[in-house]
């Protein structure tokens, strides 16, 4: 499977704190995404990096990508109560084609409890 | 702008029945997906749709066919149910840039 793998499973954190959640993957990839679940609703996007780029912003998220080692971090900064979610990194594989049909591989994901 | 649309939200079958996922998006996407979702597994890819008249397997695709309608919507089929298939089915679409997936709510499925 090319399925990736984020670490922790599970993160509790105090509001104000943050949280930073980690992804593995097995293949070379063009792309990698985060998302964010919220309980019994669907996956929303929440930022992409490319595989030629490093770090990547977007409000208080940070992301980090290292192709040599296949692995990606997200932080937040800041947590919020809202942050309470499901956290999913998504990889588009180098194999894969680019458009149309370019395909995405999901890990397993980090469930955040942010406590108030 | 609805975004994608998956009815019905819940659905319990008897092992053997059938039944059809239906899956709309108004956002003009060319590509189209189905996944599954189980505790611990994250997201499967069942099928896929890259462009309007092509499907294609992905990980998991035993069990299902899909349709695909016309660029709007992209139908999920379970010919004969097994409580296997028992997981929550998320149908998603994008497009060239930015290749982020735009998600359905879901679609939770119950075979017993």
């Amino acid at each position: 499977s090319q399925q990736g793998e984020e670490d922790p499973q599970a993160l509790s954190i105090q509001e104000g704190e943050n949280a930073t959640m980690n992804c593995s993957y097995k293949t070379s990839i063009n792309n990698l995404q985060w998302y964010r679940q919220n309980s019994g609703r669907g996956l929303v996007h929440l930022i992409l990096i490319r595989s030629n780029e490093r770090e990547k912003h977007s409000g208080r998220l940070r992301v980090t990508l290292d192709t040599s080692k296949k692995s990606s971090s997200l932080l937040i900064t800041a947590s919020r109560a809202a942050d309470t979610a499901s956290y999913f990194c998504a990889t588009a594989p180098l194999s894969s084609p680019v458009y149309p049909g370019n395909q995405f591989y999901f890990g397993t994901g980090t469930s955040l409890t942010v406590i108030p | 702008n609805a975004g994608v649309t998956q009815t019905p939200k819940f659905q319990v079958l008897k092992t053997g029945q059938s039944m059809t996922l239906q899956c709309a998006q108004d956002m003009n996407h060319n590509s189209m997906y189905w996944y599954r979702q189980d505790p611990g597994m994250g997201l499967r890819l069942i099928y896929y749709s890259a462009s309007e008249g092509t499907t294609d397997k992905g990980e998991v695709p035993n069990g299902y066919n899909v349709s695909r309608l016309n660029k709007r919507e992209f139908s999920l089929r379970l010919e004969s149910a097994a409580p296997s298939q028992t997981s929550v089915y998320f149908c998603a679409s994008t497009d060239l840039s930015p290749h982020e997936q735009y998600f359905g709510p879901g679609t939770r499925l119950t075979v017993t």
